[in-house]
């Protein structure tokens, strides 16, 4: 299993800024993967991080908005940059040690105003 | 998109009822994943079933699936208030690689 830290819990962001948000897994992982959930919605996946190269984004993700670094095999962060209210969504971050079930960080709770 | 359905969105029973969820999805997959998520919090893992298995037992958790048909229901027996909560359907594997496609959810409310 994979115990995952994710912060902030939640926060409220003025509009135009940037919020970075942090994953720490307590055991190494190959990749980690970062979904976005709009209220009442499922989860999208934004972008798979791996170790050592860029992140692979998904259709309607870029990098220039949703930054990610990968520096080690226990940490990622993801950045929303430049929000706006659209933003105000659920993010999650997860891993799959061994390729079968995903282990999830709690979420961050972002509202932007 | 290749997301799945679920179907019913939202299911409310009362305590020691069971309750049924269902899940289809699109494309070939390895293996099919059940989720809950309380309060949109993280997400907690559930039961996985093989593409080669057709039901699996867990507690009080059903699951079963039909490639042939693309789908795959979870049931929960004898319900309890602590049961409240979304539930998902995940698919892996197949073209995806090791990304999930997480289905569009069912909102389980199981009354005292």
């Amino acid at each position: 299993s994979a115990v995952i830290s994710q912060k902030p819990s939640r926060d409220i962001c003025q509009r135009g800024t940037s919020l970075t948000i942090q994953c720490q897994v307590d055991s190494q992982v190959t990749m980690m993967f970062w979904y976005r959930q709009q209220p009442g919605q499922s989860l999208t996946l934004i972008a798979t991080a791996n170790q050592g190269s860029e992140a692979t984004y998904e259709s309607g993700f870029v990098i220039d908005k949703f930054p990610i670094s990968r520096p080690n095999l226990t940490f990622s962060t993801l950045t929303v940059s430049n929000m706006s209210p659209e933003d105000s969504s659920i993010y999650l971050c997860s891993a799959r040690p061994r390729n079968t079930e995903a282990f999830f960080g709690q979420g961050t709770r972002l509202t932007v105003v | 998109s290749q997301q799945g359905e679920e179907d019913p969105q939202a299911l409310s029973i009362q305590e020691g009822e069971n309750a049924t969820m269902n899940c289809s999805y699109k494309t070939s997959i390895n293996n099919l994943q059940w989720y809950r998520q309380n309060s949109g919090r993280g997400l907690v893992h559930l039961i996985l079933i093989r593409s080669n298995e057709r039901e699996k037992h867990s507690g009080r958790l059903r699951v079963t699936l039909d490639t042939s048909k693309k789908s795959s229901s979870l049931l929960i027996t004898a319900s309890r208030a602590a049961d409240t909560a979304s539930y998902f359907c995940a698919t892996g594997g197949g073209g995806g690689g090791n990304k999930l496609t997480f289905g569009t959810g069912t909102q389980l409310k199981v009354e005292l």
